[in-house]
């Protein structure tokens, strides 16, 4: 079964403030994923990345940056937090174009 | 660009009945792959089952659905809903290195 892991999984920042959220998997996935979980609007792409080194911006980027240094992690960072960014994240990994292995979420609160 | 529809948010059914939900894709693509993924409450979401086959069906815990390009829809069935059933269901549509998802539908079984 493919193991993915995030950190942290509960998180309250203030307006303005840095967050960093960490993903780690050990399938040795190429591909992984940042996702943001929403009501009425379902998982929604921020970034994802094919491979150590590498990024590409998803269907709402703005107000994310994203690191891969490693095959194993890959995370999402918000330079200025703001109160719609809100939400509940997921990493996934997974082959080209396949089956997504979902980490099991980080809830952020921005205050 | 691409994208997919889940035009019930909520599907309430009483336990044994028939469970139908709906999922229609646009793409320019001709080969998309096609996704059920299942989210239980306080879970990750996990895939259901997936296809890539015109007019084939695929099926995975009782659950049943069929890639009609003609139509671009790929409906989740299911013959009798059991109360575990209950959950966030999410058609989504892959043409490379990123899965797209629908807002994804309730399922809701009553006893």
């Amino acid at each position: 079964e493919a193991a993915v892991t995030q950190s942290p999984r509960n998180k309250v920042a203030v307006t303005g403030g840095k967050v960093t959220l960490s993903c780690n998997q050990t399938n040795n996935h190429n591909n992984m994923y940042w996702y943001r979980q929403d009501t009425g609007h379902g998982l929604r792409l921020i970034h994802y990345s094919y491979g150590a080194g590498s990024t590409e911006k998803g269907d709402i980027p703005d107000g994310y940056k994203a690191s891969r240094p490693s095959q194993e992690n890959f995370s999402l960072i918000l330079e200025l937090a703001t109160p719609s960014q809100t939400s509940v994240y997921f990493c996934a990994s997974g082959p080209r174009g396949n089956t997504l292995y979902f980490g099991e979420g980080s809830r952020l609160i921005v205050v | 660009g691409d994208s997919v529809t889940q035009t019930e948010g909520l599907v309430t059914l009483t336990e044994g009945l028939p469970v139908m939900l709906n999922c229609t894709y646009q793409t320019i693509y001709s080969n998309p792959f096609l996704f059920w993924y299942v989210q239980h409450l306080n879970e990750s979401p996990r895939l259901l089952l997936k296809s890539f086959t015109d007019n084939k069906r695929t099926e995975h815990q009782g659950f049943h659905a069929t890639l009609h390009k003609s139509s671009s829809s790929f409906h989740l069935q299911k013959s009798s809903a059991q109360l575990s059933d209950s959950a966030l269901y999410y058609c989504a549509l892959s043409l490379g290195y990123k899965l797209t998802f629908g807002t994804g539908t309730s399922l809701l079984v009553d006893p």
